[in-house]
């Protein structure tokens, strides 16, 4: 079956480490992967997207990577600050729609 | 831009009443998608439009629950009669590219 498998359980974090968050999956082959932020209360907001013949992408203190033969995305943000707490999401372009990942609770730690 | 605009914001119903959310996408986007999420089972996708016309109505979980796109500019998810496993935060989304999605605040719904 497809699914999209991102790490259920929260992850702490000490303020100014690197936050890498995981997002793997199984048979799909899609053409881009993008990554989503989502505060309490709040709809998901877009952050990045990486095409499968990408395999790095960044902006600011972001890093994305995509390993389409791993079937792979990993998630960096460098210098994390308290207000990088989030939930982030990973969604995949598959038949004409995004398929979303579960979301990864990130706490940073002052 | 003012965003996606969703309304109510919040919606409080008792089983079996008729229940209507609203959506406004960002002018000039042509692909308007609606979401359920729920702790149990995440983002789901309902139903998306593109052009004002749905493309794929799968994920509309039961024929209780209902989407129109009359226009560009206005979109409803109505639920009749509603029950309380239909309690969730309901999404609009719209999107110009069908890549990259701009999400509403969300409508939290509530079934008694």
């Amino acid at each position: 079956s497809q699914k999209i498998e991102q790490n259920s359980e929260a992850l702490n974090i000490q303020e100014g480490k690197t936050a890498t968050l995981t997002c793997n999956y199984t048979n799909y082959s899609p053409a881009y992967l993008q990554w989503y932020r989502q505060d309490p209360g709040r709809g998901p907001v877009f952050l990045l997207l990486i095409r499968e013949n990408e395999k790095e992408k960044r902006k600011e203190r972001l890093k994305v990577t995509f390993d389409t033969t791993l079937k792979q995305s990993l998630f960096h943000i460098t210098a994390s600050q308290p207000a990088d707490s989030a939930t982030y999401l990973c969604a995949l372009w598959s038949n004409y729609q995004l398929i979303w990942g579960a979301g990864t609770k990130l706490i940073i730690k002052p | 831009d003012a965003g996606v605009i969703q309304s109510p914001r919040h919606e409080v119903t008792e089983m079996g009443q008729e229940v209507t959310l609203r959506c406004k996408p960002i002018s000039g986007h042509n692909s308007l998608f609606w979401y359920r999420q729920t702790m149990m089972r995440g983002l789901e996708l309902l139903i998306y439009f593109n052009n004002n016309v749905p493309i794929d109505d799968s994920g509309m979980p039961e024929d209780r629950f209902s989407a129109k796109m009359p226009n560009a500019s206005f979109s409803t998810l109505k639920i009749q009669p509603s029950e309380p496993r239909d309690s969730a935060v309901y999404f609009c989304a719209s999107s110009l590219t069908s890549r990259e999605q701009f999400f509403g605040p969300g409508t939290r719904l509530t079934v008694l």
